[in-house]
């Protein structure tokens, strides 16, 4: 399967823990995405990713959110000192540079307790 | 007011049917648009791209209307299995990020 990969699919936690979210990308995609999702809601854009460079963050990433991409390859985000608002669908997207067509990963569900 | 808005749903429609949904948008600088299709607790999947002059992709046909700034999706035909969430997608050039709408829930009925 070369489609875009999330790991875990599911997250449960405590309140306070922190958690990290892996996405790997179709490989000779070179923009990585970050969406969250809520129920009953489209997809809210968090940050993205062009190789290995942050290129744009949304103000809904707050300071305990980190996303990297050290390699260019995959990505990790972090979310620390988990909120129960925290709870959501983590979508992972990518695409050619240039190509605005976004091919998703199954996405992480999150859920704090 | 949203970016992006969607009647929510759900429509509920009997099989064989055709059914039609807008989505509007507030950003005349929106240059491209897509309608995605996501299924319960998965993950959204492009449907077909919106181009200006409109396109049909078998049973589905996809409008711009650049000047009241809205985009339709019709479905001819109906299937049980396109029971699913439509998502309205619009791209901004000013900062090259897709605008999600909330989606409109479709159930199509036996």
């Amino acid at each position: 399967d070369t489609g875009v990969s999330q790991d875990p699919r599911h997250k449960i936690t405590k309140r306070g823990q922190n958690v990290t979210f892996r996405c790997d990308p179709i490989s000779e995609h070179n923009r990585l995405y970050w969406y969250r999702q809520t129920l009953g809601q489209g997809p809210e854009f968090l940050t993205y990713f062009q190789n290995e460079a942050q290129l744009e963050k949304s103000r809904l990433l707050s300071d305990r959110f980190s996303a990297e991409r050290p390699k260019g390859s995959f990505s990790t985000l972090e979310i620390q000192r988990t909120e129960q608002g925290d709870s959501a669908m983590y979508l992972c997207a990518s695409s050619h540079e240039g190509g605005y067509t976004q091919y998703f990963g199954p996405g992480t569900r999150l859920t704090v307790l | 007011r949203k970016e992006v808005e969607q009647d929510p749903g759900p429509f509920n429609v009997p099989e064989g049917a055709t059914v039609a949904f807008n989505c509007t948008y507030s950003n005349s600088a929106s240059q491209s648009f897509f309608w995605y299709r996501q299924d319960c607790r998965k993950e959204p999947k492009l449907l077909m791209s919106v181009y200006s002059s409109g396109n049909e992709d078998g049973r589905f046909t996809a409008q711009l209307n650049r000047a009241s700034q809205y985009i339709s999706l019709l479905i001819r035909d109906s299937k049980l299995s396109d029971s699913a969430t439509y998502l309205c997608v619009v791209l901004s050039y000013s900062n090259y990020q897709l605008i999600w709408g909330a989606g409109t829930k479709l159930i199509i009925k036996p």
